[in-house]
């Protein structure tokens, strides 16, 4: 059971690159989401999935795509990479929508310069 | 806008010393109020939470303290050891929907 697993841990991209930050979950959780972690600015949801085949947007989605055609997997796209998100981001999951608990994975560090 | 303001930015408490972070919010509608801890390189982890139905929440050296007439909630760390050097953000959401998370606290405590 390795729970949520995110990968790379590590990215450094060029200013209008493209790619894509992995998350997966072996906890058949319905819920999962994505967030950024900005010194000073504590966590920000940036996209969220109430189950496979179903996205929604957070606080602060532009510049970012998501898609969940399993329950397992839900990865994060940025289709053309700026400095602006130069960030920490994580995945988290939840039993459900309404779970009160977010599991988190370690985390994908990225620079974009 | 910052759903969720929290103070303070660092801390620095002498192992055994109380440490004290405070998180207030503005939206009435929030129902539920996480604290989670996050070590370096590691992802954020639930350490306790609340409901505003009750004033208080203790597990083990962790303490909530909820104010609901000030919309205020702070964590209490007894008897703070080393091992509890981390960064620890607070969150509200509404019945677990979309959590709003504070700005978190660097806390370090010196043995």
């Amino acid at each position: 059971n390795a729970g949520v697993t995110q990968t790379p841990k590590f990215q450094v991209l060029k200013t209008g690159q493209s790619m894509t930050l992995q998350c997966a979950q072996d906890m058949n959780h319905e819920y999962m989401s994505w967030y950024r972690q900005d010194p000073g600015m504590g966590l920000r949801l940036i996209h969220y999935s109430v189950g496979a085949g179903i996205t929604d947007q957070g606080e602060v989605p532009n510049g970012y795509n998501v898609s969940r055609s399993t329950t397992e997997d839900f990865p994060l796209r940025l289709l053309s990479a700026a400095p602006s998100q130069t960030s920490v981001y994580f995945c988290a999951s939840s039993y459900s929508f309404r779970s009160t608990e977010a599991f988190f994975g370690q985390g994908t560090r990225l620079t974009v310069v | 806008q910052q759903q969720v303001k929290q103070s303070p930015q660092s801390l620095i408490v002498q192992k055994g010393g109380i440490s004290i972070i405070n998180c207030a919010y503005e939206n009435t509608a929030f129902d539920y109020f996480p604290w989670y801890q996050q070590f370096p390189g590691k992802g954020p982890a639930l350490l306790i939470a609340i409901r505003p139905d009750v004033s208080e929440k203790k597990e083990g050296r962790f303490t909530i303290s909820f104010n609901k007439s000030a919309k205020q909630f702070s964590l209490h760390i007894m008897d703070s050891q080393p091992g509890d050097s981390a960064t620890y953000f607070c969150a509200a959401s509404i019945s677990g929907n979309q959590f709003y998370f504070g700005t978190g606290t660097s806390l370090t405590v010196i043995p």
